[in-house]
């Protein structure tokens, strides 16, 4: 099955440089790649997707690059601000005929500081 | 925005006992997720469901049911509890309709098994 490999379990990070969270997956069917946002104490939430069909997504602050033959996809967050730091999770899908089965990489841990 | 209650938020369970788990969505979500976080391991996938009446094995099933009874509600029955699933349990929804294929998690319920 999928496995997804979320490269750097933790990340520090200036104010307003920019971060970058790596995740590599393994099934060359998985076609949808979200990623979720965990602030401390609380539960996820999504902030930003890429589907297959595209290599790059932006999202006001937020990038996402696809590299489907690397079978690596990223985060990028530029102008980090202190309310960035969490955990982020990857994910991916291969988003079958029902349902949104998603195998998430074991987070990375972003701290912004000021 | 997407509303995914659980009850209860903590709980303290004896081994060998029973353990029920309860997640409501007022999403009108077709799809039902229940996943457990722990360090090490990000989210990793125990049972979904796809609609009323329907349960399927996520990918650490073992030690847990679940059950669907109608669109909103779906729990996830611990029928003896054992230390090793001591962790936070997350519930979530989504839709494949739904344009962003979301997923909309619920707040978490933490379990400790002694």
């Amino acid at each position: 099955g999928e496995k997804v490999e979320q490269h750097e379990s933790t990340l520090s990070v200036r104010e307003g440089d920019s971060a970058v969270i790596n995740c590599t997956y393994t099934d060359t069917a998985s076609s949808y790649f979200p990623w979720y946002k965990q602030e401390a104490g609380k539960s996820l939430h999504f902030v930003i997707d890429i589907r297959s069909n595209v290599d790059r997504k932006q999202s006001q602050r937020l990038i996402v690059l696809l590299d489907k033959k690397a079978k690596r996809f990223s985060l990028h967050i530029t102008a980090t601000q202190p309310e960035d730091s969490a955990i982020y999770f990857c994910a991916a899908s291969d988003y079958g005929s029902s349902g949104n089965k998603l195998i998430f990489g074991i987070g990375t841990l972003l701290s912004v500081k000021p | 925005e997407a509303a995914v209650t659980q009850s209860p938020r903590n709980k303290v369970a004896v081994t060998g006992g029973k353990v029920t788990l309860s997640c409501n969505q007022t999403n009108n979500h077709n799809n039902m997720y229940w996943y457990r976080q722990d360090t090490g391991h990000g989210l990793r996938l125990i049972h979904y469901s796809y609609g009323a009446g329907s349960t399927e094995k996520g990918d650490i099933p073992d030690g847990y049911k679940a059950s669907r009874p109608s669109q909103e509600n779906f729990s996830l029955i611990l029928e003896l509890a054992t230390p090793s699933q001591t962790s936070v349990y997350f519930c979530a929804s989504g839709d494949a309709r739904d344009s962003q294929d979301t997923q909309y998690f619920g707040p978490g319920t933490r379990l400790l098994v002694l």
